[in-house]
């Protein structure tokens, strides 16, 4: 069965550096979020992608956020300027068309030190 | 607002049948969706419901009813490897998904 893919499985920063979060979408998937999860919280909506566009961004994906797709597979978040509170886990999620379930990949933990 | 409420935590036993409840208030509804979430894994796609009713998956199943914000999933047949977190997340108008807290579920022998 097709996977979403992210690399690294664990990144580990300087605060104040910067971070860029890799994700694979299932192939003939359109549309793409990243989310986020803190230690014990809940998954939380960051943004979601569309036909090369951002489509819906939360409160939370202020000016230090940003994302990419670089080419016909990949799907970045960049974090610039990493503060502490940044530490968590990320999910990139991908979806067919609109009526389809999200996939989710397996996440990076995120620690910032 | 968005305002997602399920059980914080909920135990059975192996072989018995477990409901999962979540209300929901949400600015647009576009389906309701419950994931399973190991700890230190990423969450898992179990089951959705966009009109009202019954949707039944083997030995899960989920109902909703968009007039009262609510839905629950049913598992049937508990097993030892159904503890997990459940997650019961609402799609909005636009495709972003809002999760709730999660519910932990821990299935004694």
């Amino acid at each position: 069965e097709p996977e979403v893919t992210q690399t690294p499985s664990h990144q580990v920063t300087q605060m104040g550096q910067e971070v860029i979060l890799r994700c694979v979408p299932i192939s003939n998937h359109l549309y793409f979020y990243w989310y986020r999860q803190i230690l014990g919280q809940k998954v939380e909506f960051l943004v979601s992608f569309y036909n090369n566009e951002i489509s819906e961004k939360s409160e939370i994906f202020d000016d230090q956020f940003s994302v990419e797709r670089p080419d016909g597979s990949n799907f970045t978040l960049k974090i610039r300027s990493t503060k502490l509170e940044d530490s968590a886990m990320y999910f990139c999620a991908s979806k067919g068309d609109p009526s389809q379930p999200q996939h989710f990949g397996d996440g990076t933990r995120l620690s910032i030190l | 607002g968005q305002n997602i409420d399920q059980p914080t935590e909920m135990t059975a036993t192996e072989g018995a049948i477990v409901q999962i409840n979540c209300t929901y208030q949400t600015s647009g509804f576009n389906g309701l969706f419950w994931y399973q979430q190991h700890a230190g894994e990423a969450p898992t796609f179990l089951s959705y419901n966009v009109l009202d009713g019954l949707e039944e998956k083997g030995r899960f199943s989920s109902f909703l009813s968009r007039s009262k914000g609510y839905s629950y999933l049913l598992l049937k047949e508990l097993q030892m490897k159904d503890s997990a977190s459940y997650l019961c997340a609402v799609n909005n108008a636009g495709n972003m998904l809002t999760f709730g807290g999660g519910t932990r579920l821990m299935v004694k022998p």
